[in-house]
């Protein structure tokens, strides 16, 4: 019940096109998902996060969809560039005694084609 | 990277030896946490602290050890009872209470020889 599903596992995505990546949980404590990114030998670094009360967040060229009945959520990437080719990973927190700890999904490697 | 400092960059641990990676930060955070990153696995969490001289195991404790004497310092020790070591491991930091502010170090790429 912990855990947060992550696809695909690797997306190859033309420069200018929209990169999508899917998470899916069961845990529905959670009530906190952030976006890392990680490029190759550095830590993941947050990129966007959103609660469950929106459905929707956008920062630039990246939107969060968020579907609370289906207990998904997606990164959505507009007009990918080559520097975001990285490893895009979601998480899920929930409160209580849980409070601080992130459960991380699998991970996916995006490349951006120039 | 952002406050923490994650030592060494590489290291090679031969059979049967125990190693220790260290985490050193200066954002006053109160938390700190280590995970495990392998390829197709995500980040999977060892042990976390919230307080000094407090801590507890994570998803994957078993073969790994840690220490908080200090605010600043989380040091990780792989013992000679974890059976696959090998790994990238990412130390992290934020404010008691919270998930907002999660910053991760650079992380040490861990290898048995």
């Amino acid at each position: 019940q912990q855990q947060v599903k992550q696809s695909p596992q690797s997306l190859i995505v033309q420069k200018g096109g929209i990169s999508i990546i899917n998470c899916a949980y069961e845990n529905t404590a959670f009530d906190y998902f952030p976006w890392y990114q990680q490029f190759p030998g550095k830590g993941p670094a947050l990129l966007i996060a959103i609660r469950p009360d929106v459905s929707e967040k956008k920062e630039g060229r990246f939107t969060i969809s968020f579907n609370k009945s289906a207990k998904q959520f997606s990164l959505h990437i507009m007009d990918s560039q080559p520097g975001d080719s990285a490893t895009y990973f979601c998480a899920a927190s929930a409160g209580g005694t849980s409070y601080g700890k992130l459960t991380f999904g699998q991970g996916t490697i995006l490349t951006v084609h120039p | 990277d952002g406050g923490i400092t994650q030592s060494p960059k590489y290291l090679f641990r031969k059979e049967g030896q125990n190693v220790t990676l260290s985490c050193e930060q200066n954002l006053n955070h109160d938390a700190m946490y280590w995970y495990r990153q392998d390829p197709g696995q995500g980040l999977r969490l060892i042990y976390y602290s919230q307080i000094v001289n407090d801590f507890q195991k994570g998803d994957i404790a078993e073969g790994y050890s840690v220490s908080r004497e200090k605010k600043e310092s989380f040091p990780l020790t792989v013992t000679s009872a974890q059976k696959n070591p090998t790994a990238f491991y990412l130390c992290a930091t934020t404010r008691t209470g919270t998930v907002y502010g999660y910053t991760f170090g650079s992380g040490t790429r861990l290898t048995v020889v």
